[in-house]
């Protein structure tokens, strides 16, 4: 099955700094790339996505990209906020029409101080 | 709009209690559903997944079992907990039938076993 291996596990970067997450995945037939941010004690949030046929995908300060040959994929914050701060999963899957199933990495606890 | 709901938002079990988790699905007709645990500090693992009433696959052979009675209402359920079990418990859905398979996430129910 698939494995998905991110890093790094913490991240603290100064506000208004970049932080970049990594992920890599081990199904060539992945096709499907979420990242979700959850705070403390809540539910994950979609936070951006990106589909095999697309390389890059932006959306205000937040980037992903991908390079299906490597099979890596990052999330790219400019600007940091403190609110920012959150643990950040990447996750893969293969989009069937039926019921996918998101493999999920372990996290990244990214913290953004004043 | 779509909405998901999961009750109760906790719950403190002792060990070999029965345990049973509701999740619906408002606004939406024929998702996908999805059990994941996370425990503390870790990462999501998906438990089950649901294409449909009465379908139900599981991904990590366990004590839990889950059930779809109605199209947007998904259970979990265990006869007798482990103290294992505890964790967050996360339902999620996504709707197929829009060429889309992102998965959101129910508020989750904070498990604690004794």
């Amino acid at each position: 099955g698939e494995n998905v291996e991110q890093h790094p596990s913490t991240l603290s970067v100064q506000e208004g700094d970049s932080a970049v997450i990594k992920c890599t995945y081990s199904d060539s037939a992945s096709n499907y790339f979420p990242w979700y941010k959850q705070e403390l004690g809540k539910r994950p949030q979609l936070i951006i996505d990106i589909r095999s046929n697309v390389g890059e995908k932006k959306d205000q300060r937040i980037a992903v990209t991908l390079n299906k040959t490597a099979k890596h994929f990052s999330l790219h914050i400019t600007e940091t906020q403190p609110e920012d701060s959150a643990v950040y999963f990447c996750a893969a899957s293969i989009l069937t029409g039926g019921g996918n199933k998101l493999t999920f990495g372990t996290g990244t606890q990214l913290k953004v101080e004043l | 709009s779509q909405t998901i709901h999961q009750w109760p938002a906790t719950l403190v079990q002792p060990v070999g209690s029965p345990l049973s988790l509701e999740c619906t699905v408002e606004g939406t007709s024929n998702p996908n559903l999805y059990w994941y645990r996370q425990a503390a500090g870790r990462g999501l693992q998906l438990l089950f997944y649901s294409v449909g009433i009465g379908q139900i696959s599981s991904e990590v052979p366990q004590n839990l079992s889950a059930s779809r009675p109605q199209d947007r209402q998904f259970i979990l359920s265990s006869k007798k907990l482990l103290l294992s079990d505890s964790g967050f418990y996360l339902c999620a859905w996504s709707n197929p039938h829009l060429g889309t398979d992102t998965q959101y996430f129910g508020p989750g129910t904070r498990l604690t076993v004794l």
